[in-house]
């Protein structure tokens, strides 16, 4: 079964500079991918997503790396602002549910 | 832009009392959910609703939970006793096919 930590990872970066989140999916039957930003006391907030056809998507200042061979997510961002502070959390859908299965979450902090 | 909304924002309530949390998804979207998120861990799914039926609930749903669309508009989650372990963060989502957009949650603690 999933482990649920009360632990989240954290990641501190200088405002400006490029931060990588990763993520580790579990089920290899997942098809499509989802990152997620929530701010402190607010629901989460879709930032990019990604199908399992693909292995790069770029937004703007976000870019989603997914490697297949060993279940492997990633979030980019790049010159990071303090409003890019949050939580991020990936998610993955399994082709024919409905159901997104939320992974621990990172918590991001930019330093000025 | 249109957005989920979801109303109360928090909900204080005795054990074993009845809580009814509202959710209006965004106007297209054809999917509703309900997730949940006790603090500090992760977002976990409760149910997803589509064309007037569930269509698909996790473990946590159980026969203490129910969901309604009583209109064209509203998306409703009623816990009909409710346990101290009900306490969390109750988030709505819709989608019109496969991205799920969430509300801003309504905060739930059973006392």
């Amino acid at each position: 079964g999933e482990s649920v930590g009360l632990h989240l990872p954290t990641l501190s970066v200088q405002e400006g500079d490029n931060s990588i989140i990763n993520c580790a999916y579990s089920n290899s039957a997942s098809d499509y991918f989802i990152w997620y930003k929530q701010e402190s006391g607010k629901g989460p907030q879709f930032i990019i997503d990604i199908r399992s056809n693909m292995d790069k998507r770029q937004g703007q200042r976000v870019t989603v790396l997914l490697n297949k061979t060993v279940k492997h997510l990633s979030l980019q961002i790049a010159a990071t602002q303090p409003g890019d502070s949050a939580v991020y959390f990936c998610a993955e859908n399994r082709q024919g549910a409905q159901k997104l299965v939320f992974g621990q979450g990172t918590r991001l902090t930019i330093n000025p | 832009e249109p957005e989920v909304t979801q109303t109360p924002s928090h909900q204080v309530t005795q054990m074993g009392q009845e809580v009814i949390l509202r959710c209006v998804p965004i106007s297209n979207h054809l999917y509703f959910y309900w997730y949940r998120q006790i603090l500090g861990q992760k977002v976990e799914f409760l149910v997803s609703f589509y064309n007037n039926e569930i269509s698909e609930k996790s473990e946590i749903f159980d026969d203490q939970f129910s969901v309604e669309r009583p209109d064209g508009s509203n998306f409703t989650l009623k816990i009909r006793s409710t346990k101290l372990e009900d306490s969390a963060m109750y988030f709505c989502a819709s989608s019109r096919v496969e991205t799920q957009y969430f509300g801003p949650g309504t905060r739930l603690l059973v006392l």
